[in-house]
């Protein structure tokens, strides 16, 4: 069954720590692959996107995610975290054929001064 | 640009009441889908449109969910009965097309009592 998982339910880091929060999804085929943010009291929005190309991708607000096929992996990274970075961090993937985005169940971060 | 708009943005229901939630999508978005999100979970695909067509609605409980999408703009979203397990934020999403980035609504969060 198609499946996304993100191993970090909950991660607590200080300011100017690095950041990486795992995804690995179990689909067959050409997948494109997301990571979506939700801050506190605000709606889903979109950080990155993965289509084709160069696998190491760059989002808003200093993100970056790396494509790794072999591993169907496509974890999120962030080198020196803020205090606004405090928010649900979620992976989502679908397959490229027109379905919906199928999502992991989420991390919280927080993020303390 | 404006976003895709929801309402409304909270609703308190008593078990076995019917309660409806609506849906305007982002202007020239051919795609519209309903997500429900319980609490500590990532979102779940109900429904998807592709203009008024059901693309898919695998997941849509249809004894007591149903949804549309009339001219292929607005959308609309219900539940009768509802039930406790129904407590949960419901997202409209947007997109061009599928399998391109979705936009989401600040959603309507349901509470089942």
């Amino acid at each position: 069954a198609q499946s996304v998982s993100q191993h970090n339910h909950h991660v607590i880091l200080s300011e100017a720590a690095s950041l990486e929060l795992g995804c690995n999804y179990s689909y067959g085929g050409t997948v494109n692959l997301f990571w979506y943010v939700q801050y506190p009291g605000q709606h889903l929005q979109l950080l990155l996107k993965y289509f084709s190309g160069d696998p190491l991708v760059k989002g808003i607000k200093g993100f970056e995610a790396e494509f790794i096929k072999s591993k169907f992996s496509f974890n999120l990274r962030k080198p020196s975290v803020q205090w606004s970075d405090t928010a649900e961090y979620f992976c989502a993937v679908n397959a490229n054929s027109g379905y919906a985005l199928n999502f992991g169940k989420g991390t919280s971060l927080l993020v303390t001064p | 640009e404006a976003g895709v708009a929801q309402s409304p943005r909270y609703k308190i229901i008593e078990k076995r009441q019917s309660v409806a939630f609506w849906c305007n999508p982002i202007s020239g978005h051919a795609t519209l889908y309903w997500y429900q999100q319980i609490l500590g979970q990532g979102p779940k695909l109900l429904i998807q449109f592709q203009n008024n067509g059901v693309v898919d609605d695998s997941q849509l409980p249809k004894d007591r969910f149903s949804a549309e999408r009339l001219k292929g703009v607005d959308s609309t979203l219900k539940i009768q009965p509802a039930k406790l397990e129904d407590s949960a934020v419901y997202l409209c999403a947007s997109s061009l097309r599928g399998n391109t980035e979705a936009f989401f609504g600040q959603g309507t969060r349901l509470t089942v009592v």
